[in-house]
């Protein structure tokens, strides 16, 4: 069946550092891939997508690029805040199914 | 001020009774969907619904039961609750938004429920 990973956690920071997040994935088909941030004690909060290859999603400073080939979807910041702080959720969605990874918890130290 | 509720916030419960954990949307999605998450495996799809009276199982539906008689309704049901349904519970919904290349939308979240059973 279709699924997620992501790279472990959690990943600690210094402010304006460089952020790289791993996201690969499996299905069949084409599916939509996201980008989700949970800060703590709320719900989850799109952050960005793409819907088909090659497509860039960017959101406040945010990037990540669906790679087909390489079934990727790595979210990077160029110079992360102590505001980014947060968890981070890669998910595909496909066939009306929804498949999340295991989240990745961002420190990001002043 | 558009938004997905879930009441209860908090809710602690024995094993074996029965509970229901509802969820409103005034946003006219068409889909709703039910999540778990716990530690270290993310959030984990128990049911979705593509439109009312339309429902199916996601990849942990065991020992849930959902209905959706109204588009912007969609409560979730523990007939008979275990210790392993303590978890923080998260309902969503999109608009269809199904594209011609079948893409989807992105999903709006609830502020979560948490349960515990005894």
């Amino acid at each position: 069946g279709d699924s997620v990973t992501q790279m472990e956690g959690p990943v600690t920071l210094s402010e304006e550092a460089f952020l790289t997040i791993n996201c690969t994935y499996t299905a069949t088909g084409y599916p939509s891939l996201f980008w989700y941030v949970q800060y703590p004690g709320e719900g989850l909060q799109l952050l960005l997508k793409a819907t088909k290859a090659d497509d860039k999603g960017s959101n406040k400073g945010f990037e990540a690029t669906y790679r087909k080939e390489t079934t990727s979807f790595h979210l990077e910041k160029g110079s992360v805040q102590v505001s980014d702080s947060a968890v981070y959720f890669c998910a595909l969605m496909g066939g009306f199914k929804t498949i999340f990874g295991a989240g990745t918890r961002l420190f990001v130290k002043a | 001020e558009a938004q997905v509720t879930q009441n209860p916030r908090y809710l602690i419960t024995v094993t074996g009774k029965k509970l229901t954990v509802t969820c409103s949307q005034n946003m006219n999605h068409e889909y709703m969907s039910w999540y778990r998450q716990d530690p270290g495996l993310g959030l984990r799809q128990i049911y979705y619904s593509m439109n009312v009276e339309v429902t199916d199982k996601g990849d942990v539906p065991e020992g849930y039961k959902v209905s959706r008689k109204e588009k912007r309704n969609f409560p979730l049901i523990l007939e008979s609750p275990s210790p392993n349904q303590t978890s923080l519970y998260f309902c969503a919904s999109s608009s269809q938004g199904i594209g011609l290349a079948g893409t989807y939308n992105e999903q709006f979240f609830g502020p979560g429920t948490r349960l515990t059973v005894l």
